[in-house]
């Protein structure tokens, strides 16, 4: 069964540090979206793309975060520099075959701790 | 707007127990309704869903019903296993957007 790909699942990382997630949709999804999930609270979205567009990217902090997928496959989430509160899950997730559709197949995440 | 009330955790419950999670939404129109599971430091899995009022949704013997009447789609099983032991999200697809509840945390004891 085809699953979304992430890496790497564990990021340790010192506050004003760059740090990088990768994400690989399930293969033919256009739509693919990143979403964070701090401790105890349910995945909020932050950015949404539809092939290598962005079509949502409204709670997105983008003085510090940015998000692109240059051929719309695989997508990189980027936060610079990090700080303590961005420790979280980062959750990457796709759908087909275009927006509006409703189901999303979600990866392992990233987990990232901020010290 | 649209908002997703699931009922707080963790729920504990002896193996063979009867599980119910209550959730309820708030939404414009006709949204689509998900339980997703989340076992410990891994991502989401889809674990079942209804597109319309009086839709069944069942997976792995869990199963929601979509009630338009009380705005709710609580999650049932009929006999829990320590394997179910996770946290549940509730959630529902409204104009382009996924919204999720704030987790419910399952723990069966054998």
């Amino acid at each position: 069964e085809a699953e979304v790909a992430q890496s790497p699942r564990y990021k340790i990382t010192e506050k004003s540090q760059a740090v990088a997630f990768w994400c690989d949709p399930i293969s033919g999804h256009a739509t693919l979206y990143w979403y964070r999930q701090i401790l105890g609270q349910g995945p909020e979205l932050l950015v949404q793309f539809q092939d290598e567009s962005v079509v949502d990217d409204s709670q997105l902090p983008k003085d510090r975060f940015s998000a692109e997928r240059l051929k719309g496959v695989d997508s990189t989430l980027k936060i610079q520099p990090a700080e303590l509160g961005d420790s979280a899950m980062y959750l990457c997730a796709s759908s087909y075959p275009a927006r509006g559709t409703d189901t999303q197949y979600f990866g392992p995440g990233t987990r990232l701790t901020v010290l | 707007g649209n908002s997703v009330t699931q009922m707080e955790g963790p729920v504990t419950l002896s193996e063979e127990a009867f599980l119910t999670i209550n959730c309820t939404y708030t939404a414009t129109g006709y949204p689509s309704l998900f339980w997703y599971v989340q076992y410990p430091g891994e991502g989401l899995q889809l674990l079942l869903k209804a597109t319309k009022a009086d839709d069944k949704g069942s997976n792995k013997g869990f199963e929601a019903t979509y009630r338009k009447e009380t705005t709710s789609f609580h999650l049932e099983k009929g006999s829990v296993q320590v394997s179910d032991s996770a946290v549940y999200f509730c959630a529902l697809y409204n104009t382009d957007k996924l919204i999720f509840g704030t987790g419910t945390r399952l723990q069966v004891f054998p």
